[in-house]
């Protein structure tokens, strides 16, 4: 079981917006950053959004980020086919860092 | 831009110690600005966090790993490794080296991954 709760699927078609949600408590997303990662099939994760809403340089601004309280979500707009991934929040709990249990993004 | 390439045995047998290094191109180690860490992936599962250190000593582990792990950085050749003693076949994952600015959990670079498999 996972320290974050992710639901493990979620789906959109082309075009339209989704967004998936991140479930904490106090002691990790209450009172730490949120950071979003998105892994494509056989590839090492990428960094998505971090502090929260923040986004690398070079990520679509389709990609943001929100947090309210223990919980957090990452929203895609206009979705695409190469959105197709799988998506893990992070964060740091007690001196360690916690990973929900991913997401996987199907675009239909 | 930081590029980083894991290398190390494919299989370990139980109750050995898995050794990887991490050869980091395109930055120094010994750096203040970068954290150095491990996270693994068990075929077909999630992400979890081994464990992270800045060049300055600040070291974190995962709790539930941290009896079993070292963590150690040799600025000569540019590189990071990891210990993780006692393996058992839930120890069988792709193992990312990974390095990131300013906060641990923030994750910029990537290796490629090397799949370890603990079998005899």
């Amino acid at each position: 079981q996972s320290v974050l709760t992710q639901p493990p699927s979620a789906s959109g078609t082309p075009g339209q917006r989704v967004t998936i949600s991140c479930s904490g408590s106090s002691s990790n997303i209450g009172s730490n950053y949120v950071y979003w990662y998105q892994q494509l099939p056989g590839t090492a994760p990428k960094l998505l959004i971090y502090r929260n809403n923040q986004r690398p340089s070079g990520v679509p601004d389709r990609f943001s980020g929100s947090k309210s309280g223990t919980s957090a979500s990452l929203a895609i707009s206009g979705l695409r086919s190469e959105d197709e991934a799988d998506y893990y929040c992070a964060a740091w709990d007690d001196s360690h860092v916690v990973f929900g249990g991913g997401t996987k993004l199907t675009v239909l | 831009q930081l590029q980083l390439q894991e290398s190390g045995p494919g299989l370990v047998k139980p109750s050995e110690t898995l050794s990887l290094t991490c050869t980091v191109s395109g930055g120094s180690i010994s750096s203040g600005s970068y954290s150095w860490g491990w996270i693994r992936q068990p075929p077909g599962k999630g992400l979890e966090w081994i464990g992270s250190m800045f060049y300055s000593g600040t070291t974190y582990y995962n709790p539930s790993l941290k009896s079993r792990v070292t963590m150690s950085v040799d600025t000569s050749k540019n590189q990071f490794s990891l210990k993780l003693s006692s393996v058992t076949a839930a120890d069988t994952a792709v193992y990312y080296c990974a390095s990131g600015v300013a906060d641990f959990e923030r994750i910029d670079y990537w290796g490629q991954g090397t799949l370890v498999t603990v079998s005899s």
